[in-house]
Protein backbone atom coordinates (compact mmCIF):
# COMPACT_ATOMS: atom_id res chain seq x y z
CA UNK A 1 0.00 0.00 0.00
CA UNK A 2 1.39 3.57 -1.04
CA UNK A 3 1.97 5.67 1.59
CA UNK A 4 0.23 8.59 -0.07
CA UNK A 5 -2.69 7.70 -2.09
CA UNK A 6 -4.94 9.96 -4.62
CA UNK A 7 -7.70 9.34 -7.09
CA UNK A 8 -5.59 9.68 -10.77
CA UNK A 9 -8.51 11.09 -11.91
CA UNK A 10 -9.05 12.19 -14.50
CA UNK A 11 -11.26 15.18 -13.53
CA UNK A 12 -12.76 17.09 -16.51
CA UNK A 13 -14.45 19.95 -15.24
CA UNK A 14 -15.49 23.20 -17.05
CA UNK A 15 -13.94 26.58 -16.61
CA UNK A 16 -15.48 28.35 -13.52
CA UNK A 17 -16.05 24.99 -11.74
CA UNK A 18 -14.59 24.05 -8.33
CA UNK A 19 -13.25 21.25 -7.90
CA UNK A 20 -11.79 19.27 -4.89
CA UNK A 21 -8.61 16.46 -4.87
CA UNK A 22 -8.34 14.46 -1.62
CA UNK A 23 -5.16 12.75 -0.47
CA UNK A 24 -5.07 10.38 2.36
CA UNK A 25 -1.41 9.36 4.19
CA UNK A 26 -0.54 6.51 6.26
CA UNK A 27 2.55 7.34 7.90
CA UNK A 28 1.13 9.55 11.22
CA UNK A 29 4.63 10.82 11.77
CA UNK A 30 4.69 12.98 8.43
CA UNK A 31 5.54 16.35 9.72
CA UNK A 32 4.17 18.51 6.91
CA UNK A 33 2.56 18.35 3.73
CA UNK A 34 2.46 20.14 -0.21
CA UNK A 35 0.84 20.15 -3.20
CA UNK A 36 2.43 20.21 -6.36
CA UNK A 37 1.64 21.01 -9.71
CA UNK A 38 3.27 19.09 -12.59
CA UNK A 39 2.83 20.00 -16.32
CA UNK A 40 3.68 17.09 -18.89
CA UNK A 41 7.10 16.21 -18.92
CA UNK A 42 8.45 19.27 -16.52
CA UNK A 43 9.41 19.45 -13.26
CA UNK A 44 6.86 19.19 -10.26
CA UNK A 45 6.27 22.65 -8.93
CA UNK A 46 5.02 23.77 -5.41
CA UNK A 47 1.98 24.95 -4.96
CA UNK A 48 1.13 25.02 -1.96
CA UNK A 49 2.46 23.88 1.88
CA UNK A 50 0.33 22.73 4.88
CA UNK A 51 1.94 22.58 8.28
CA UNK A 52 -0.84 23.41 10.26
CA UNK A 53 -5.04 22.91 9.62
CA UNK A 54 -4.43 24.20 6.47
CA UNK A 55 -3.39 27.18 3.75
CA UNK A 56 -5.47 29.22 1.30
CA UNK A 57 -3.49 31.19 -1.75
CA UNK A 58 -6.25 32.72 -3.67
CA UNK A 59 -8.68 30.41 -5.19
CA UNK A 60 -6.61 27.53 -4.11
CA UNK A 61 -7.49 26.09 -0.39
CA UNK A 62 -5.66 23.16 1.03
CA UNK A 63 -7.03 21.36 3.91
CA UNK A 64 -5.17 19.26 6.91
CA UNK A 65 -6.99 16.42 8.51
CA UNK A 66 -4.28 15.02 11.13
CA UNK A 67 -6.93 12.44 13.19
CA UNK A 68 -8.33 11.09 10.14
CA UNK A 69 -4.53 11.16 7.84
CA UNK A 70 -6.43 13.22 4.61
CA UNK A 71 -5.20 16.33 2.99
CA UNK A 72 -7.63 17.93 0.29
CA UNK A 73 -6.71 20.79 -1.94
CA UNK A 74 -9.89 23.03 -3.24
CA UNK A 75 -9.47 25.00 -6.80
CA UNK A 76 -12.70 27.59 -7.34
CA UNK A 77 -13.01 29.13 -10.11
CA UNK A 78 -10.89 27.13 -12.69
CA UNK A 79 -8.87 27.99 -15.28
CA UNK A 80 -7.94 26.52 -18.55
CA UNK A 81 -4.41 27.09 -16.96
CA UNK A 82 -5.25 24.88 -14.17
CA UNK A 83 -5.03 22.11 -16.02
CA UNK A 84 -2.01 19.24 -14.92
CA UNK A 85 -1.50 16.53 -12.95
CA UNK A 86 -1.25 17.61 -9.16
CA UNK A 87 0.56 15.23 -6.72
CA UNK A 88 -0.29 15.32 -2.75
CA UNK A 89 3.51 14.73 -1.29
CA UNK A 90 4.43 14.43 2.64
CA UNK A 91 7.70 15.29 4.00
CA UNK A 92 9.50 13.39 6.85
CA UNK A 93 12.16 15.08 8.98
CA UNK A 94 13.90 12.62 11.39
CA UNK A 95 16.33 9.61 12.08
CA UNK A 96 17.86 10.70 8.83
CA UNK A 97 15.20 10.58 6.58
CA UNK A 98 14.77 13.63 4.61
CA UNK A 99 12.32 12.28 1.27
CA UNK A 100 9.42 13.54 0.04
CA UNK A 101 6.64 10.92 -0.48
CA UNK A 102 4.47 11.56 -3.47
CA UNK A 103 1.17 10.37 -4.23
CA UNK A 104 0.70 9.22 -8.16
CA UNK A 105 -0.83 12.17 -8.81
CA UNK A 106 -4.37 13.18 -9.69
CA UNK A 107 -5.09 14.91 -13.30
CA UNK A 108 -7.28 18.17 -13.94
CA UNK A 109 -8.10 19.07 -17.57
CA UNK A 110 -10.38 21.99 -17.51
CA UNK A 111 -12.59 22.20 -20.39
CA UNK A 112 -13.64 25.69 -22.35
CA UNK B 1 16.64 33.98 -8.39
CA UNK B 2 18.81 31.06 -8.33
CA UNK B 3 17.46 27.81 -9.35
CA UNK B 4 18.54 23.90 -9.48
CA UNK B 5 20.32 23.41 -12.19
CA UNK B 6 20.46 20.62 -13.68
CA UNK B 7 22.54 19.10 -16.79
CA UNK B 8 22.38 17.75 -19.04
CA UNK B 9 18.82 18.16 -20.42
CA UNK B 10 18.50 15.62 -22.35
CA UNK B 11 20.87 12.42 -22.65
CA UNK B 12 20.74 9.14 -25.12
CA UNK B 13 22.71 6.09 -24.46
CA UNK B 14 22.61 2.85 -25.16
CA UNK B 15 22.31 -0.20 -23.07
CA UNK B 16 25.20 -1.13 -21.24
CA UNK B 17 26.86 2.46 -21.10
CA UNK B 18 27.33 4.51 -18.54
CA UNK B 19 26.13 8.22 -17.62
CA UNK B 20 26.62 10.81 -15.47
CA UNK B 21 23.97 13.51 -14.14
CA UNK B 22 24.79 16.61 -12.66
CA UNK B 23 22.75 18.69 -10.11
CA UNK B 24 23.64 22.47 -8.85
CA UNK B 25 21.54 23.20 -5.70
CA UNK B 26 20.00 26.68 -5.42
CA UNK B 27 23.03 28.65 -3.29
CA UNK B 28 23.31 27.75 0.36
CA UNK B 29 21.39 24.76 0.17
CA UNK B 30 22.89 22.24 1.58
CA UNK B 31 21.17 18.66 0.97
CA UNK B 32 20.38 17.66 -2.47
CA UNK B 33 17.54 14.61 -3.53
CA UNK B 34 17.40 12.25 -6.47
CA UNK B 35 14.29 11.39 -7.87
CA UNK B 36 13.72 9.44 -10.52
CA UNK B 37 9.92 9.69 -12.49
CA UNK B 38 9.09 6.67 -15.40
CA UNK B 39 6.63 7.94 -17.83
CA UNK B 40 3.04 8.16 -16.19
CA UNK B 41 4.39 7.74 -12.72
CA UNK B 42 5.05 9.54 -9.59
CA UNK B 43 8.84 10.51 -8.48
CA UNK B 44 10.65 8.34 -6.58
CA UNK B 45 13.26 8.92 -4.39
CA UNK B 46 16.45 7.67 -4.84
CA UNK B 47 19.40 9.23 -2.29
CA UNK B 48 20.27 12.41 -0.71
CA UNK B 49 22.95 13.89 0.75
CA UNK B 50 23.32 16.27 3.61
CA UNK B 51 26.44 18.63 3.91
CA UNK B 52 27.98 16.23 1.55
CA UNK B 53 27.10 12.54 3.60
CA UNK B 54 24.55 10.53 1.96
CA UNK B 55 21.38 10.96 4.41
CA UNK B 56 18.94 8.76 3.40
CA UNK B 57 18.84 6.01 0.37
CA UNK B 58 15.30 5.13 -0.88
CA UNK B 59 15.20 2.63 -4.24
CA UNK B 60 18.19 3.13 -6.17
CA UNK B 61 19.62 0.59 -8.01
CA UNK B 62 23.52 -1.08 -6.88
CA UNK B 63 24.44 -0.04 -10.40
CA UNK B 64 23.73 3.76 -9.64
CA UNK B 65 25.96 5.33 -7.08
CA UNK B 66 26.04 9.06 -6.14
CA UNK B 67 28.18 11.81 -4.10
CA UNK B 68 28.07 15.87 -3.12
CA UNK B 69 30.71 17.87 -3.62
CA UNK B 70 32.78 20.09 -1.44
CA UNK B 71 30.95 23.03 -3.32
CA UNK B 72 27.13 21.02 -2.54
CA UNK B 73 26.89 19.67 -6.22
CA UNK B 74 26.12 16.55 -6.41
CA UNK B 75 26.44 13.94 -9.42
CA UNK B 76 24.75 10.68 -10.32
CA UNK B 77 26.59 8.06 -11.63
CA UNK B 78 24.70 5.18 -13.71
CA UNK B 79 26.17 2.30 -15.04
CA UNK B 80 25.62 -0.75 -17.16
CA UNK B 81 22.19 0.99 -18.41
CA UNK B 82 18.87 -0.76 -19.15
CA UNK B 83 15.83 0.00 -21.27
CA UNK B 84 14.09 0.60 -18.01
CA UNK B 85 16.43 3.57 -16.62
CA UNK B 86 15.00 5.89 -19.19
CA UNK B 87 13.08 8.17 -17.21
CA UNK B 88 13.06 11.87 -16.13
CA UNK B 89 15.36 12.48 -13.12
CA UNK B 90 14.80 15.40 -10.88
CA UNK B 91 17.33 17.05 -8.54
CA UNK B 92 15.97 18.47 -5.62
CA UNK B 93 17.60 21.20 -3.05
CA UNK B 94 16.55 22.17 0.76
CA UNK B 95 18.02 24.01 3.31
CA UNK B 96 18.91 22.16 6.23
CA UNK B 97 17.16 19.13 7.90
CA UNK B 98 13.38 20.38 7.56
CA UNK B 99 13.65 20.43 4.02
CA UNK B 100 13.38 24.31 3.94
CA UNK B 101 12.85 25.78 0.17
CA UNK B 102 12.79 22.56 -1.10
CA UNK B 103 12.72 23.48 -5.21
CA UNK B 104 13.21 21.06 -7.91
CA UNK B 105 15.19 21.34 -10.66
CA UNK B 106 14.14 20.86 -14.46
CA UNK B 107 15.36 17.49 -14.80
CA UNK B 108 17.04 15.63 -17.07
CA UNK B 109 15.63 13.11 -19.30
CA UNK B 110 17.18 10.02 -20.16
CA UNK B 111 16.85 7.65 -22.95
CA UNK B 112 18.41 4.74 -22.98
CA UNK B 113 17.94 2.95 -26.69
Amino acid sequence: RKEVEQDPGPFNVPEGATVAFNCTYSNSASQSFFWYRQDCRKEPKLLMSVYSSGNEDGRFTAQLNRASQYISLLIRDSKLSDSATYLCVGFLSGAGSYQLTFGKGTKLSVIP
Amino acid sequence: AAGVIQSPRHLIKEKRETATLKCYPIPRHDTVYWYQQGPGQDPQFLISFYEKMQSDKGSIPDRFSAQQFSDYHSELNMSSLELGDSALYFCASSLGETGRGYTFGSGTRLTVV
